[in-house]
């Protein structure tokens, strides 16, 4: 069945970087869409990114353009988010998520079990 | 963007009620509409898209409708292991955004 496992969260200083892992199992990785969706403590679903299941295109949500790289590796069966000039208002837990389809649809019907990065000094 | 405004925010149910919970989109979405439920320290579960298409496994007590811009998601017979958040989303465009969420307590 479908598996994702993301990896990399940890406490991190204002200003300073951290890499997201997704890891995925159990289907044809290349050929689907895949998101990023955050949870900050308490608070509700926020969705991140997107990258097309060729990598083709992507997408980021306003707050964190400039600032965060959705990336993929195809042979790796491995999705990533390069978090950089992290703020405190990027602590969350970040689900690595599957889109229905090849990245257009923007639903998501599979989601990891989330990594917890906490910005903080 | 897209604003998706839900309610109620949280509601008190029992076991057996008939639960309605709103969704209303800024624009017409054309139906791409999903519902996640959430558990608590749990990922989110995808119940439901295209406003009425069942996710494999969900219990046919659960049903969504609604078009344009109004959706909803109805649960005919609260059951105890549906105590949880519920969350809308829309899909129709690129920012997908999400409900503010439904708590669904006892």
């Amino acid at each position: 069945q479908v598996h994702l496992v993301e990896s990399g969260g940890g406490v991190v200083q204002p200003g300073r970087s951290l890499r997201l892992s997704c890891a995925a199992s159990g289907f044809i990785f290349s050929n689907y869409g895949m998101h990023w969706v955050r949870q900050p403590p308490g608070k509700g679903l926020e969705w991140v990114a997107v990258m097309w299941y060729d990598g083709s295109t992507e997408y980021y949500v306003d707050s964190v353009k400039g600032r965060f790289t959705i990336s993929r590796d195809n042979s790796k069966n491995t999705l990533y988010l390069q978090m950089n000039s992290l703020r405190a208002e990027d602590t969350a837990v970040y689900y690595c998520a599957r889109d229905w389809d090849k990245g257009q649809s923007g639903y998501f019907n599979y989601w990891g079990q989330g990594a917890l990065v906490a910005v903080s000094s | 963007d897209i604003q998706m405004t839900q309610s109620p925010s949280s509601l008190s149910a029992s076991v057996g009620d008939r639960v309605t919970i709103t969704c209303r989109a800024s624009q017409d979405i054309s139906g791409w509409i999903g519902w996640f439920q959430q558990k608590p320290e749990k990922a989110p579960k995808s119940l439901m898209y295209a406003t009425s298409r069942l996710e494999s496994g969900v219990p046919s007590r659960f049903s969504g409708s609604g078009s344009g811009t109004h959706f909803t998601l109805t649960i005919s017979s609260l059951q105890p292991e549906d105590f949880a958040t519920y969350y809308c989303q829309q899909y129709s465009t690129y920012p997908v955004t999400f409900g503010g969420g439904t708590k669904v307590e006892i």
